[in-house]
């Protein structure tokens, strides 16, 4: 069985600060794995996902996330926040067999 | 163009009701995803649908839930003799190709509330 952590359900950053949205992921089997991004009110849209090429894995929105097999981390990082990045972060996980199981979201706040 | 497109955006109803849930997919999608999402809980995996056949249904709770993806026309998620644990948003989903590693497209959901 897959299965996704993601730590910390409520991250607060200040406009400017570096994100960074912590998602560990158990998988008997390679891998695919996700991040989505949801508005308030909105449904959610892919921002990046890694599905066994470079372990260093370039998203929409200045996103980008790293795949690290021994830690099983996918976490997602961005440089600089934005006002708008304010939403809520679900990482994902896939064998590429099963539906893709998600993690219980993070939820960015982003202080001017 | 549109994306996904869900219907009603909100529902309420009453215990013991029916809820009707829409799911029209994005232009050529064939392949069609039902999630639930519950307050402070991510997104559960509900069903996985073709067109008239249903694929995965290994997250449905096994009585009063149905789904459906027929030749013509929206995919349905019906809720039969609600209780208030219902309660929560469906997401619906569509994707181009068929596998769990291609990109989901979502919509933005029914919000559906049991009185």
């Amino acid at each position: 069985a897959q299965s996704v952590t993601q730590l910390g359900s409520h991250v607060s950053v200040s406009e400017g600060a570096l994100v960074l949205l912590r998602c560990n992921y158990s998988s008997s089997v390679p891998p695919y794995l996700f991040w989505y991004v949801q508005y308030p009110n909105q449904g959610l849209q892919l921002l990046l996902k890694y599905t066994s090429a470079a372990t260093l894995v370039k998203g929409i929105n200045g996103f980008e996330a790293e795949f690290k097999k021994s830690e099983t981390s996918f976490h997602l990082t961005k440089p600089s926040a934005h006002m708008s990045d304010a939403a809520e972060y679900f990482c994902a996980v896939s064998s590429g067999n099963t539906p893709l199981v998600f993690g219980k979201g993070t939820r960015l706040s982003v202080i001017a | 163009n549109a994306g996904v497109m869900q219907n009603p955006r909100h529902l309420v109803r009453r215990r013991g009701q029916e809820a009707r849930l829409r799911c029209s997919p994005m232009k050529g999608h064939s392949h069609v995803y039902w999630y639930r999402q519950l307050p402070e809980e991510g997104l559960k995996f509900m069903v996985y649908l073709q067109k008239e056949n249903i694929i995965d249904e290994s997250g449905m709770p096994k009585e009063r839930f149905s789904a459906e993806f027929p030749k013509e026309g929206p995919s349905i998620l019906r809720i039969q003799q609600v209780v208030r644990g219902d309660s929560a948003a469906y997401f619906c989903a569509s994707s181009l190709y068929k596998g769990n590693n291609e990109k989901l497209f979502f919509g933005s959901g029914t919000q559906l509330s049991v009185l």
